[in-house]
């Protein structure tokens, strides 16, 4: 069974610090995605990694992936207010077919980001 | 464009009555997706769609929920004799293609606004 910890599960941070948030995950992992969640709203897409240690970056965040410490983090860099919210990471599992979790997403727990000024 | 939508937005139920989540995915897309969200659990899949047959219906909680999709398009998550514990809420997602190969954007899954259930 696939399992996906993040760690912190919450997070104050003041504006213009840094911060990682981790996510570990169990299995090998076809892909690995970043979601964004606002109150009382649904899931955005932040990032998709490969498998191959990819790391994207979208203006004060950074995604990575080590595939073999099974280990994704999200890096914060200088946050702003407008980043609080409820960051989950979600692992795909291997998709080879005839696998159960093939389509599906398993998320960790969400670390609750709020960021003082 | 469109993006997913789901209907209703609210739903208020009494325990032992039956109800329908609607789904409307991204046109086009023919991957679909059931989670559900609750303080207690967190994210759950339920249940997968390619087309209009389900591959995956693991997370499934039990014989009263059931999906369907209809024209690998519209789908409807049916909850018989709701309990206090179905509530929650309930998202639907859709992808382009269930996998995703050097094209990164394929098999990314992009979530409604969901519904939220209570049971009385």
């Amino acid at each position: 069974e696939l399992k996906v910890e993040q760690n912190p599960l919450f997070l104050s941070m003041q504006e213009g610090k840094n911060y990682t948030i981790y996510c570990n995950y169990s299995t090998t992992s076809d892909r690995l995605y970043w979601y964004r969640q606002d109150p009382g709203k649904s899931l955005e897409s932040l990032f998709v990694l490969l498998s191959n240690g990819a790391v994207k970056q979208e203006g004060r965040l950074m995604a990575s992936l080590d595939t073999k410490a099974r280990l994704s983090t999200l890096h914060i860099t200088a946050a702003v207010h407008d980043l609080s919210a409820t960051y989950f990471c979600a692992d795909k599992g291997p998709s080879n077919a005839g696998g159960t979790s093939y389509g599906k997403l398993t998320f960790g727990q969400g670390t609750i980001l709020t960021v003082h000024p | 464009g469109a993006g997913v939508s789901q209907s209703p937005s609210n739903k208020v139920t009494e325990k032992g009555k039956d109800v329908e989540l609607r789904c409307d995915p991204i046109s086009g897309h023919t991957a679909l997706y059931w989670y559900r969200q609750s303080l207690g659990q967190g994210l759950e899949f339920l249940i997968y769609f390619q087309g209009n047959s389900a591959p995956d219906k693991s997370g499934l909680p039990s014989d009263r929920f059931s999906a369907e999709r209809t024209g690998g398009s519209v789908s409807t998550l049916t909850i018989q004799r709701t309990q206090q514990e179905d509530s929650a809420v309930y998202l639907c997602a859709s992808s382009l293609r269930s996998t995703g190969g050097i094209d990164l954007g394929t098999d990314t899954q992009y979530f409604g606004p969901g519904t939220r259930l209570t049971v009385l």
